[in-house]
């Protein structure tokens, strides 16, 4: 989805806080902010979702911003079995348009 | 949470030769389902969405007449590329929405890698 940008990588250092931006400033007030990581050869797994309000679950947080045009994935320890993909998607009726995707490398 | 495989994982055909990909919800009954394309260092694309009993509905630019969706049952959706070409290798994943889960919440297949020669 072209409108749906993302940094194309990011590095962390294991145990470390890391926060994975997304732009999405043409998104509708109804669009779910949903977030997939996909591991080499895998399909995308999921990570965490949300509309307005920022979103915690046992793998990460979501923030969004007021104006809703851009939203923040954190995960608060990074740790080797976090290396993938990370997808920020804008979910339209029941349809699912995928950003360009932050491939995050995790530093022992 | 909820599992959805894919058959067969990865395929070799010759060009001109036409390919099924399965799509199956193992643990619960998926009235919609969708297919993506996945080139390789690129995002996933939708292709289309299956809707069990009716028509899928393509994405601009995707040909239906070349990617034939079938949606027989609720947990089974077929993707067949017809008449594949070189330029038809992808890796190709289907989802499968679960009317239980939250909020348009799509459980992903593993994928299938084709290789049309």
């Amino acid at each position: 989805d072209a409108k749906t940008t993302q940094p194309n990588s990011m590095e962390s250092n294991e145990e470390e806080p890391v926060h994975l931006p997304c732009n999405h400033s043409t998104i509708s007030g109804t669009d779910y902010i949903h977030w997939y990581r996909q591991l080499p050869s895998q399909g995308p797994e999921y990570v965490i979702h949300g509309l307005t309000s920022n979103v915690n679950n046992r793998m990460a947080s979501l923030a969004i911003a007021e104006d809703r045009k851009s939203s923040t994935l954190i995960l608060h320890r990074a740790t080797l079995r976090d290396a993938a993909v990370y997808y920020c998607i804008r979910n339209t009726g029941n349809q699912f348009y995928f950003g360009t995707g932050t491939s995050l490398t995790v530093i022992p | 949470g909820a599992v959805v495989s894919q058959h067969p994982s990865w395929v070799i055909c010759k060009s001109g030769t036409s390919v099924k990909i399965e799509c199956r919800s193992l643990d619960f009954q998926a009235t919609t389902m969708f297919w993506y394309r996945q080139f390789p260092k690129q995002s996933l694309m939708l292709m289309a969405t299956s809707n069990e009993g009716s028509k899928a509905t393509y994405e601009q630019g995707v040909e239906k007449d070349k990617f034939l969706i079938n949606h027989a049952s609720l947990t089974l959706s077929t993707l067949t590329v017809t008449s594949a070409h070189p330029e038809d290798s992808s890796f190709y994943i289907c989802s499968a929405r679960d009317p239980s889960a939250p909020q348009e919440t799509q459980y992903f297949g593993p994928g299938t890698r084709l290789l049309v020669l």
